[in-house]
């Protein structure tokens, strides 16, 4: 969406290599959020951060880790990347403050041979 | 924690028909409720959000949602479908007070007959 971008769009990587994933906005919103998709399960939350450098773990963190440094950034990490982590990743973004809708990115395609 | 059902994972419908998708949550209180569309490759995009107030809320692309606190429910509605809305369906549910817990719907993916 307006806003909020992805990089890269697709990737295929090897099991076992590390892997990360970018989500910048340009909306100056505090909250930011990391999903996977697969079929049949909708989103599920991965991590989420509230602000600056804090981030916390959502229903489906094991084997990921996240950063933020900058209000703008927000990485998604896999330390050692595993097939079963093949899947399509969203980042979102929302203002806070009473407000709940969340606006996504265009997503990532991620392959794990 | 809440949880989102939808009923239907694929509906088919001729265009100009009718359409309405199903959604069933789960949560001790008044939610805030969501529904979102993902075109084929694309990412998620808000279509309507009901708070509080008029349980019919009206949304872009000519969509309109009904919650419904006694069925749990929250369907999508649209009185003539165009095919330019085949895609994916995600009925969402958020606690209030918890911006870090939206909770989505397997999906329902649309076709349009022409």
């Amino acid at each position: 969406d307006a806003g909020i971008t992805q990089s890269p769009r697709h990737k295929v990587t090897e099991t076992g290599t590390p892997v990360t994933l970018r989500c910048h906005q340009t909306e100056n919103h505090r909250y930011m959020y990391w999903y996977r998709q697969d079929p049949g399960h909708g989103l599920r939350l991965i991590h989420y951060s509230y602000g600056v450098k804090d981030t916390d773990k959502g229903e489906v963190s094991d084997g990921y880790s996240v950063s933020r440094s900058k209000t703008e950034d927000f990485l998604l990490t896999l330390e050692s990347a595993t097939s079963s982590q093949t899947s399509v990743y969203f980042c979102a973004m929302s203002r806070g403050e009473g407000t709940y809708e969340q606006y996504f990115g265009p997503g990532t395609r991620l392959t794990v041979t | 924690a809440q949880s989102v059902t939808q009923p239907d994972i694929h509906i088919t419908v001729s265009e100009g028909a009718s359409l309405e998708l199903r959604c069933n949550y789960s949560y001790g209180a008044t939610p805030y409720l969501f529904w979102y569309v993902q075109s084929p490759g694309q990412g998620l995009q808000l279509l309507l959000k009901y708070f509080s107030g008029d349980t019919l809320v009206q949304g872009i692309k000519g969509f309109e949602a009904e919650f419904k606190r006694s069925q749990s429910s929250f369907n999508l509605r649209k009185p003539s479908v165009h095919w330019s809305d085949a895609a994916e369906y995600f009925c969402a549910v958020a606690a209030r007070g918890n911006n870090n817990d939206m909770r989505f719907g397997a999906g329902t993916r649309l076709t349009v007959k022409p």
